[in-house]
């Protein structure tokens, strides 16, 4: 039973455009919501943040928006740069967290 | 701060081999955690610990085993190495066990051990 899903395996993006990451999830329980950032070889790296008591959290280029009633959560990023090229998880968090499955972000020059 | 430290990089076993991969943290952080990634898959929670000498089983804790002697180090343990636990693992740590409400503590991963078994 996958409780977070990322239902794209994959998206390109031109510098300077706006990337848009998607995830659903089944619980309505689960309060937080969270992206992490995956380079290659290395660990992930904790990116940005939600509570479920709001609908968007803004931090410079990035921000999450949370449709509870959905239970869809996305990350845009404006404007795409070839530095966010990476795998893009995202995560929510009841008792301990669930991972989807990421989203590989290729930005080209 | 050299935060979360994983060793080895790379590992290749052959079938039924045994091995500990290690992890040491620097950050005084009580929480630790053991996840794999397989290919297209989330990171799944083998296991954790909630400070020295608690340990607790995750999503897949099938043949592995824990220890935590120590607030630092969390190693885990493959006892009979098989095909399924080819995947890369992450250690983590964080200051919190919820990165809920009220609470800013992100996991801080480890760069992974790659590990092939054949």
């Amino acid at each position: 039973d996958q409780q977070v899903k990322q239902n794209s395996p994959s998206l390109s993006v031109q510098e300077g455009r706006i990337s848009i990451l998607n995830c659903d999830y089944t619980n309505s329980m689960f309060d937080y919501f969270l992206w992490y950032k995956k380079y290659p070889a290395e660990g992930p790296t904790f990116l940005i943040s939600i509570s479920s008591i709001k609908d968007k959290n803004e931090d410079g280029r990035f921000t999450v928006f949370l449709n509870k009633s959905a239970k869809h959560l996305s990350l845009h990023i404006v404007p795409s740069q070839p530095g966010d090229s990476a795998v893009y998880f995202c995560a929510t968090s009841g008792s301990r967290l669930t991972f989807g499955e990421g989203t590989q972000l290729t930005v080209n020059p | 701060n050299a935060g979360v430290t994983q060793t080895p990089k790379f590992r290749i076993l052959k079938i039924g081999q045994s091995m500990t991969l290690q992890c040491a943290q620097d950050m005084n952080h009580n929480y630790m955690y053991w996840y794999r990634q397989d290919p297209g898959m989330g990171l799944k929670l083998i296991y954790y610990s909630v400070g020295a000498g608690i340990t607790d089983k995750g999503e897949v804790p099938n043949g592995y085993n824990v220890s935590r002697s120590t607030t630092e180090d969390f190693p885990l343990r493959l006892e009979l190495a098989a095909p399924s636990q080819t995947s890369v693992y992450f250690c983590a740590s964080s200051y919190s066990p919820r990165t809920g409400v009220g609470y800013n503590s992100p996991l801080h991963f480890g760069n992974g051990t790659r590990l092939t078994v054949t």
